[in-house]
């Protein structure tokens, strides 16, 4: 069975801190990661998608792909209380129709 | 647009009772997915749509069926609510896996009783 798996939560950080949020997947062959924003109650909004090893940066976001380690990582600069949010990353899997698989999420809350 | 839009936002079903979860999207897109969330959990696909008259199961499937007759629509078919169906689900679209985004919808909230 495919998985990605995320670091368990909540993390905590203060306001202005660099919030770093981790995802491991199990198949190789995946491509595509993408990182989703959930607040409270709401439905979730893409951040960021990357599917070049290396990092991808837009704005206070940065994504890292490291494909030899299946390891992908979002890093939040300069945290604000409005990026308090359960953060998924999901990895997409051409095989089965492009189908999302969904880590479990990482809640963040960053502290005034 | 609209984009994605799901009814009704809230239900309350008793055990071994049947409802529709509504999915519809204006944006022409040829991909549309149903997941369901649990508390605390990530999504969970139970169906998913590569055009019309084409769908496929996923993750979750056991409990649920899909028709896909138009472009638009995507309706989720709950028979013999339980219990264990007691969940979040949202609607998901998409152009085609050229594209980077699956552009939800607002969410069903859906309880069991």
């Amino acid at each position: 069975q495919k998985e990605v798996e995320q670091n368990s939560g909540p993390l905590s950080v203060p306001e202005g801190a660099i919030a770093s949020l981790n995802c491991t997947y199990s198949d190789r062959g995946s491509q595509s990661f993408f990182w989703y924003r959930q607040y409270s109650g709401k439905s979730p909004e893409l951040i960021m998608f990357i599917y070049s090893n290396g990092d991808k940066e837009d704005g206070r976001f940065t994504a890292q792909l490291n494909k030899a380690s299946q390891y992908v990582s979002l890093l939040i600069r300069d945290s604000q209380p409005s990026d308090s949010a359960t953060y998924l990353c999901a990895a997409r899997d051409y095989n089965q129709g492009g189908k999302l698989i969904f880590g479990q999420g990482t809640e963040l809350s960053v502290k005034p | 647009n609209a984009g994605v839009t799901q009814t009704p936002k809230f239900r309350i079903l008793k055990i071994g009772q049947s409802m529709t979860l509504q999915c519809t999207q204006d944006m022409n897109h040829n991909y549309m997915y149903w997941y369901r969330q649990d508390p605390g959990m990530g999504l969970k696909l139970i169906y998913y749509s590569v055009g019309a008259g084409i769908t496929d199961k996923g993750e979750v499937p056991n409990g649920y069926n899909v028709s896909r007759s138009t472009t638009e629509d995507f309706p989720l078919r709950l028979e013999l609510a339980a219990p264990s169906q007691t969940s979040v689900y949202f609607c998901a679209s998409e152009p085609g896996l050229a594209g980077n985004e699956q552009f939800f919808g607002p969410g069903t909230r859906l309880t069991v009783l």
